[in-house]
């Protein structure tokens, strides 16, 4: 199967701090990689898509200049929340999409980031 | 623009009992279709998809779910459940490789539906 991991799993910062989430694809490569972001009880609200080598590409409403996305390598995609603050408390979840058969995307265990 | 609807924000059962958690779409293109499962505190699992071909999919873990482009559903079933499908289940699309365009592999996802199996 396709195994896409994140680090860190858990993550508690002060408010200010930078805090970068990393997304990986284990056994294959994923030229795309999407990053969501969930609420408490709620569903998976897209954040941005990040493809290899060129510049993510947001939705509308995320702030580009938050949340960092590098996508370096056909296999590792980053997030960094800047400056965060309280309201960034949130879980954060990436994906990985893989080419051919239906392109299905793959997801991360998620990252729950607790600001202080 | 691709929705999703799932119409059950809650469903409970008793253990060994059918269940079936709803989905309904609407696009103006066609579609991909998926079933995810969400575990406490953990990324999605992929349960099943339906790509082309049979309208009925099998999935793991013993779920299956049916496409109907007529009703535009594609519910998901499961002929006895156990505790540990216990877990909130998502419906998606996305929309196909060459109806994409700057939307290719996004997925839009439906509210969730909680599972929860009693003893």
């Amino acid at each position: 199967g396709a195994v896409v991991s994140q680090h860190p799993s858990r993550v508690i910062c002060k408010s200010g701090t930078s805090v970068k989430i990393e997304c990986r694809s284990l056994d294959f490569q994923a030229t795309t990689m999407f990053w969501y972001r969930q609420f408490p009880k709620k569903s998976l609200m897209l954040m941005a898509t990040s493809n290899e080598g060129s510049k993510a590409t947001y939705e509308q409403g995320v702030e580009k200049d938050k949340f960092l996305i590098n996508h370096a390598s056909l296999t590792l995609s980053t997030l960094t929340v800047t400056s965060a603050h309280p309201e960034d408390s949130s879980f954060y979840i990436c994906s990985a999409l893989r080419a051919g058969a239906g392109d299905t995307q793959y997801f991360g265990p998620g990252t729950r980031l607790t600001v202080l | 623009a691709q929705s999703v609807t799932q119409l059950d924000s809650q469903v409970p059962v008793f253990e060994e009992a059918p269940v079936e958690l709803r989905c309904n779409y609407s696009s103006s293109v066609s579609v991909y279709l998926f079933w995810y499962v969400q575990y406490p505190n953990q990324g999605l699992q992929l349960l099943l998809k339906y790509l082309s071909g049979s309208t009925l999919v099998k999935g793991i873990n013993g779920f299956e779910a049916e496409f109907n482009k007529s009703q535009t559903s594609f519910h998901l079933r499961k002929p006895s459940v156990h505790i540990s499908d216990t877990a909130e289940y998502f419906c998606a699309v996305s929309l196909r490789p060459y109806a994409g365009g700057t939307s290719y592999g996004k997925l839009t996802f439906g509210q969730g539906t909680i599972l929860t199996v009693h003893p």
